[in-house]
């Protein structure tokens, strides 16, 4: 049983790049959400889904797009990345009360 | 909007003693819950509180809820040198986003 499996562990990106920060889950959970770490912030909510084909925005959502086609499946993309998404990213899924947290994405945008 | 704020942010301690580690939040939400983060690493569950008044414990720390006060403790008994972390509390709005909002985190030092 795999979980939360998050690709890449770690990336590097020019500035106006784009890339896909990518998030699968074996559990067959419906929830899934994706979160930002920065120091001394906590972690902030970029967008979550419900369910796939339905998708919203968290707290900070501008510079990223999200999709659900399935249930597994829950990929982030940058469009086009700034300075300011440099961050740790933490996709995460739900059943019930439990959430459940992938290793997470360390992006640097240079 | 829903508010965590925890404090301390930095705690330094030494082995053996007791601290408690505040968690304040501003919704009605009764669900709570804690986790614990290691450098480099992702969130581990520690706990998760539903009602008014849960208390749970594991080994050395105990987590409180009062939704009456919207205030939850992490008590650390006897702390131990592995209990260095940073700790997070957060809160799940079911009234808004689904997904939880955090507390800024608790970084405990455990010294010998």
């Amino acid at each position: 049983n795999a979980g939360v499996t998050q690709t890449p562990k770690f990336q590097v990106l020019k500035t106006g790049q784009s890339m896909t920060l990518q998030c699968a889950q074996d559990m067959n959970h419906e929830y899934m959400s994706w979160y930002r770490q920065d120091p001394g912030m906590g972690l902030r909510l970029i967008h979550y889904s419900v369910g796939a084909g339905i998708t919203d925005q968290g707290e900070v959502p501008n510079g990223y797009n999200v999709s659900r086609s399935t249930t597994e499946d829950f990929p982030l993309r940058l469009l086009s990345a700034a300075p300011s998404q440099t961050s740790v990213y933490f996709c995460a899924s739900r059943a019930g009360y439990g959430y459940t947290f992938g290793s997470g994405t360390r992006l640097t945008v240079v | 909007e829903l508010k965590v704020e925890q404090n301390p942010l930095f705690l330094s301690m030494q082995e053996g003693k007791n601290y408690t580690i505040y968690c304040n939040y501003s919704t009605t939400s009764d669900r709570l819950y804690w986790y614990r983060q290691d450098p480099g690493k992702s969130l581990e569950s520690l706990f998760v509180l539903l009602s008014n008044g849960a208390v749970k414990q594991e080994g050395r720390l105990m987590a409180s809820l009062d939704t009456k006060a919207r205030l939850s403790t992490l008590h650390i008994t006897a702390a131990v040198h592995d209990l260095s972390a940073t700790y997070f509390c957060a809160v799940d709005d079911w009234g808004g986003a689904d997904g939880l909002t955090f507390g800024k985190g608790t970084h405990l030092i455990i010294q010998p």
